[in-house]
């Protein structure tokens, strides 16, 4: 069973501090995708990430791929309250000829103002 | 602007009793698929159909059944629900089925079993 472990769990910052978020696994993703979470709601997609070694931008958010295609992070420049939530990273199974993803465990973020 | 509609949002069952999950998407998604979300465990896929008439298991298959009769739907069955069952259930669709298509979630189904 493929597994991700994402790291920290919890996390708790003042507003305009920055932050990373990992995501490892033992095991090799075709692409990796980064979701966050608000409550009541369903996941919402970030990022998706395909080469090994990709970094890309999202305003304040900087997500990399790791080389071997078996980790990610996520870092969170100045973070303010609005980004408050639960970010999931999920790996699609390399060689995997269907859409299904595997959920690592989340990290649960809370900014205060 | 719909998407993913889930129903209901909240339901309390007790053991033993059988419900069904409804899903519905209205972006003539090709695949389609149910989580699971426990606490400290994220998002386990439970089954999913790559198309009309075509289904399979996911990671946690066992007490669930499901059915893709329309493009449309795909509902999730609880056969006879257990407290191991608790959860908040989402369903999700993509466009394709191909690895690496953006996955669209709904709202989430909050399941009590007591």
């Amino acid at each position: 069973t493929q597994l991700l472990e994402q790291s920290p769990q919890f996390l708790s910052i003042q507003e305009g501090e920055n932050l990373t978020v990992y995501c490892n696994s033992s095991s090799v993703f075709s692409s990796l995708q980064w979701y966050r979470q608000e409550p009541g709601e369903g996941p919402v997609l970030l990022v998706t990430v395909v080469t090994g070694g990709e970094v890309k931008k999202l305003k304040r958010l900087t997500f990399q791929f790791g080389d071997a295609r078996k980790d990610s992070s996520l870092h969170i420049t100045a973070a303010q309250p609005g980004d408050t939530g639960l970010y999931l990273c999920a790996g699609a199974a390399y060689g995997g000829a269907t859409n299904k993803l595997i959920f690592g465990t989340g990290t649960l973020l809370a900014v205060q103002p | 602007n719909a998407g993913v509609t889930q129903t209901p949002k909240f339901q309390v069952l007790k053991t033993g009793q059988s419900m069904t999950l409804q899903c519905a998407q209205d972006m003539n998604h090709e695949y389609m698929s149910w989580y699971r979300q426990d606490p400290g465990m994220g998002l386990r896929l439970i089954h999913y159909s790559v198309g009309a008439g075509i289904t399979d298991q996911g990671e946690v298959p066992n007490g669930y059944n499901v059915s893709r009769s329309t493009t449309e739907d795909f509902p999730l069955r609880l056969l006879s629900a257990a407290p191991s069952q608790t959860s908040v259930y989402f369903c999700a669709s993509s466009y394709s089925y191909s690895s690496g298509n953006t996955i669209y979630f709904g709202e989430g189904s909050w399941l009590t079993v007591v």
